[in-house]
């Protein structure tokens, strides 16, 4: 079965500072790939999905991801970030879209 | 906007009764939706996946008579927590696939407060 390791469980950084939240995967197959965030009481909204094709994803809000793998890894990258990107950001994994599952997620805290 | 709605988005029981979640795709037709939880500050947990007109396949170590899901329709999946107790309060996920779309959307969740 496929898994996700998020390798940073909190991520602080300042303002307009570059971040990269890592995220690993293992699978014995072909994978999708994906990054949510989570808005504190709120549900998922997709930033960023990787199914096939470029291994460069641009996402929304600014945020892109780079699909590799020989390092089977997706990390999640932004150049300069916002306060309003605090959040918890999720990465996840699915085999031809089906059932997810998901990193234990990772805090990023953007103080000013 | 919102492709995938859930209802009701906050609820208060006492311990013992029965909550009902319904889970709607509203402009896609779902054969496939599933169900996670989250507990605060923790990631996503797949309970099970509701496949429409046939019982739903569950994740090892949840309760199939405790958590009954019910996808009677290509639009609704339902999930109902049965004799609630304060340790299943949680926030409560579904998602929908749209095959065509090759996309799968998640609803806003709900959060669940038993007392």
């Amino acid at each position: 079965a496929q898994s996700v390791t998020q390798l940073d469980s909190q991520v602080p950084v300042f303002e307009e500072a570059p971040v990269e939240l890592r995220c690993n995967y293992s699978s014995s197959v072909s994978v999708y790939l994906f990054w949510y965030v989570q808005y504190p009481n709120q549900g998922l909204q997709l930033l960023l999905k990787y199914l096939s094709g470029s291994t460069l994803v641009k996402g929304i809000n600014g945020f892109e991801a780079e699909f590799n793998k020989s390092q089977t890894s997706f990390h999640l990258r932004k150049p300069s970030v916002h306060i309003s990107d605090t959040a918890e950001y999720f990465c996840a994994v699915s085999v031809r879209n089906n059932d997810m599952r998901f990193g234990a997620g990772t805090r990023l805290t953007v103080k000013p | 906007g919102a492709v995938v709605s859930q209802h009701p988005s906050r609820v208060i029981c006492k311990s013992g009764t029965s909550v009902k979640i319904e889970c709607r795709s509203l402009d896609f037709q779902a054969t496939t939706m599933f169900w996670y939880r989250q507990f605060p500050k923790q990631s996503l947990m797949l309970m099970a996946t509701s496949n429409e007109g046939s019982k739903a396949t569950y994740e090892q170590g949840v309760e199939k008579d405790k958590f009954l899901i019910n996808h009677a329709s290509l639009t609704l999946s339902t999930l109902t927590v049965t004799s609630a107790h304060p340790e299943d309060s949680s926030f409560y996920i579904c998602s929908a696939i749209n095959r065509i779309q090759e996309t799968q959307y998640f609803g806003p969740g709900t959060r669940l407060l038993v007392l």
